[in-house]
């Protein structure tokens, strides 16, 4: 029983390089989220998707970064281009359904991204 | 822009005390989560308050959602050292439950 997997779990990029952050959700799962999380503050929504549909995407930055989740396959986040600012701890959740009130979104590891 | 504060933002106890953490809005949420986030790993959540003035117990600890429903407290009994990690608080607003606000977090460190 799987939970929501993230990989690679430490990405190392230099400036100007893409990154390409990966997240299986959970088994049943059709629905992703995106966060991320700065060193030493809390975590920041980028992105809903639903399998081939961005539903919500008012947390990406409007330059370089991109998400999808294919009908088959993981969701991909891409930064493109990266930037020392991009540094920080992607963290991809799933919920079988919109995540309503009552609804709990799961969280992967995350993935530490370092850019050099 | 929603804000989540959260206080204090470290606190570093003994095994066998009592703490408290706050988070606090000017914001009404629909409901309101708590999280513990380990280093190198991503939140887990620990309760949902939904409910005005709710209060939820999970062994040592107990949760309160404020009667106007703009802010939360998390309450440890007898603290041990496992409880060490960052609380977040995480809240969910009518028409955008895909996106939760979370707040700026609580670092607990509690030694024997």
């Amino acid at each position: 029983n799987a939970g929501v997997m993230q990989n690679p779990r430490h990405l190392v990029r230099r400036r100007g390089q893409e990154a390409r952050l990966r997240c299986s959700p959970m088994k049943g799962h059709s629905h992703v989220y995106w966060y991320r999380q700065l060193p030493e503050e809390g975590l920041k929504f980028m992105v809903y998707l639903q399998k081939e549909n961005i539903i919500d995407e008012s947390g990406m930055p409007k330059e370089r970064f991109s998400a999808e989740f294919p009908k088959e396959g993981p969701s991909i986040l891409r930064i493109q281009q990266v930037v020392r600012g991009d540094s920080a701890a992607y963290f991809c959740a799933s919920s079988p359904r919109l995540a309503t009130f009552k609804e709990t979104q799961y969280f992967g590891p995350g993935t530490r991204l370092l850019v050099l | 822009t929603q804000l989540l504060e959260q206080s204090p933002q470290f606190l570093s106890i003994q095994e066998g005390e009592n703490l408290t953490v706050y988070c606090n809005s000017s914001s009404v949420f629909s409901s309101l989560q708590w999280y513990r986030q380990e280093p190198g790993e991503g939140p887990v959540l620990l309760v949902t308050v939904v409910t005005g003035g709710e209060v939820k117990k999970l062994k040592r600890l107990t949760f309160q959602f404020g009667d106007a429903r703009k802010d939360s407290s998390l309450h440890i009994t007898a603290a041990q050292t496992g409880d060490t990690g960052l609380y977040l608080c995480a809240g969910i607003t009518t028409g955008t439950a895909s996106k939760l606000t979370f707040g700026t977090g609580t670092r607990l460190q509690v030694t024997l």
